[in-house]
């Protein structure tokens, strides 16, 4: 069966420029999480979402970042102006109801240079 | 807010030794407690979770972990380990209401079984 799958798998861009990172759940599951992971820590929460809507978008560090859900399925995670803090593998996970059971993707690899 | 913490970064052991991968959480609620594991080259994947009931929960494949309440802590034991279970070992932590399975996630442990 299929998993989560997360496009591109490495993304190399310079300084400045806008990166999209694309997410496709489980099918049928409701609830969709982005992490971020950055070298030697774990993930870190970003945004999630129930259905359509961010139900919690706490963990985005500013405003050059942006999640978008707008079918209930795919995601798209948008980051504007990229810094080299940036740089850091972006996790996508979605889930069902079990508490804490997170599916995740093998991540997107960006590297801000 | 809730914390994790793995003090132990890198854990290198022997194939069929016993192994222990510490982790120890803060929160001001309740919280379900979880283990993740990464194999290398593959995505996060659960190993085991502690919601209620018995305090000793297990994985299928031999890990075992105990919900210690007063000493906040939910460490990953293993009585003897095998090269496969090289990877990178995440505790993590979700509150019981209205976390929403937003987990918090300690910094991992590498566990390295060699020959």
């Amino acid at each position: 069966g299929a998993g989560v799958s997360q496009t591109p798998s490495n993304k190399v861009t310079e300084k400045g420029k806008y990166v999209e990172l694309r997410c496709d759940p489980i099918s049928g599951h409701t609830a969709l999480y982005w992490y971020r992971q950055s070298l030697g820590q774990g993930p870190e929460f970003l945004i999630y979402f129930q259905g359509t809507g961010a139900a919690d978008d706490s963990g985005l560090p500013n405003d050059r970042f942006f999640a978008v859900r707008p079918e209930g399925s795919v995601s798209t995670l948008k980051i504007q102006r990229t810094e080299r803090g940036d740089s850091a593998v972006y996790l996508c996970a979605s889930s069902s109801s079990s508490p804490g059971e997170l599916f995740f993707g093998e991540g997107s690899r960006l590297t801000v240079l | 807010a809730q914390s994790v913490t793995q003090l132990d970064s890198q854990v290198p052991v022997f194939e069929e030794a016993p192994v222990e991968l510490r982790c120890n959480y803060s929160s001001s609620v309740s919280v379900y407690l979880f283990w993740y594991v990464q194999y290398p080259n593959q995505g996060l994947q659960l190993l085991l979770k502690y919601l209620s009931g018995s305090t000793l929960v297990e994985s299928i494949n031999g890990f075992e972990a105990e919900f210690n309440k007063s000493q906040t802590s939910f460490h990953l034991r293993k009585p003897s380990v095998h090269i496969s279970d090289t990877a990178e070992y995440f505790c993590a932590v979700t509150p019981i209401a209205g976390g929403g399975n937003k987990l918090t996630f300690g910094t991992g442990t590498q566990l390295k079984v060699e020959l």
